[in-house]
């Protein structure tokens, strides 16, 4: 069953702690993207990858740290930098100059 | 950089009914074009697309249409029914760049 895997569904998190979202695909995408979504508003870019050992900052970056040491894995780290982290968190893929497509999201609260 | 925005940001309709929702875009350049629909809690799902060389696309109930000199693109979804009832988001995309641009996002409600 092909597809973008994130884990985990909820995530709690004590203020100062750092936590790692996973992101997996089997789809054998070149690019990966994660992004931010608040209450009732659109997404907002954090990062991006377009090919492994390589990404970019998108329009949030601050706070945020991820890696791209596999094509399938582009895992996002939100530090203790990140002042309100609390938020809804989804990972995309995509061939490449196409179609991104979704994974079912992370929702992170802090305590 | 390319800018997308999209009206209205709320939409009642009832069932049956049509809904319409439109988004404009600022880059000439973009050339593709998706719709996405967010259930809560949930990940988006595209449900159409088109590129710039195409006027309008169906697939059943749905249709986008794209005006290339207005910066305008448009979704329709006719006989409409309380599962549509979701979050819709258009985007742009100018396929030799990185990143796609989303709309801030459509409420669709759908009364039974």
């Amino acid at each position: 069953d092909g597809g973008i895997t994130q884990s985990p569904k909820y995530l709690f998190r004590k203020e100062g702690q750092n936590v790692t979202l996973s992101c997996e695909q089997n789809l054998n995408h070149d690019a990966m993207y994660w992004y931010r979504q608040d209450p009732g508003q659109g997404l907002r870019l954090i990062y991006y990858s377009q090919i492994v050992n390589d990404f970019q900052k998108g329009d949030i970056a601050e706070g945020y740290s991820v890696s791209r040491e596999k094509k399938e894995s582009f895992p996002l780290t939100v530090t203790s930098a990140q002042k309100n982290p609390t938020a809804f968190y989804l990972c995309a893929s995509t061939p490449g100059g196409n179609t991104q497509y979704f994974g079912p999201g992370t929702r992170l609260t802090v305590l | 950089g390319e800018n997308v925005e999209q009206h209205p940001s709320t939409l009642s309709v009832q069932e049956g009914d049509s809904a319409v929702i439109k988004c404009t875009y600022s880059d000439s350049a973009s050339n593709y074009f998706p719709w996405y629909k967010q259930e809560l809690g949930k990940g988006p799902q595209l449900i159409i697309d088109i590129r710039s060389n195409v006027g309008e696309k169906k697939d059943q109930r749905i249709a986008v249409t794209l005006n290339k000199t207005a910066k305008h693109f448009s979704l329709h979804i006719t006989e409409t029914q309380p599962e549509d009832s979701a979050v819709y988001f258009c985007a742009a995309w100018k396929t030799s760049y990185d990143k796609v641009i989303f709309g801030p996002g459509t409420s669709l409600s759908v009364i039974p």
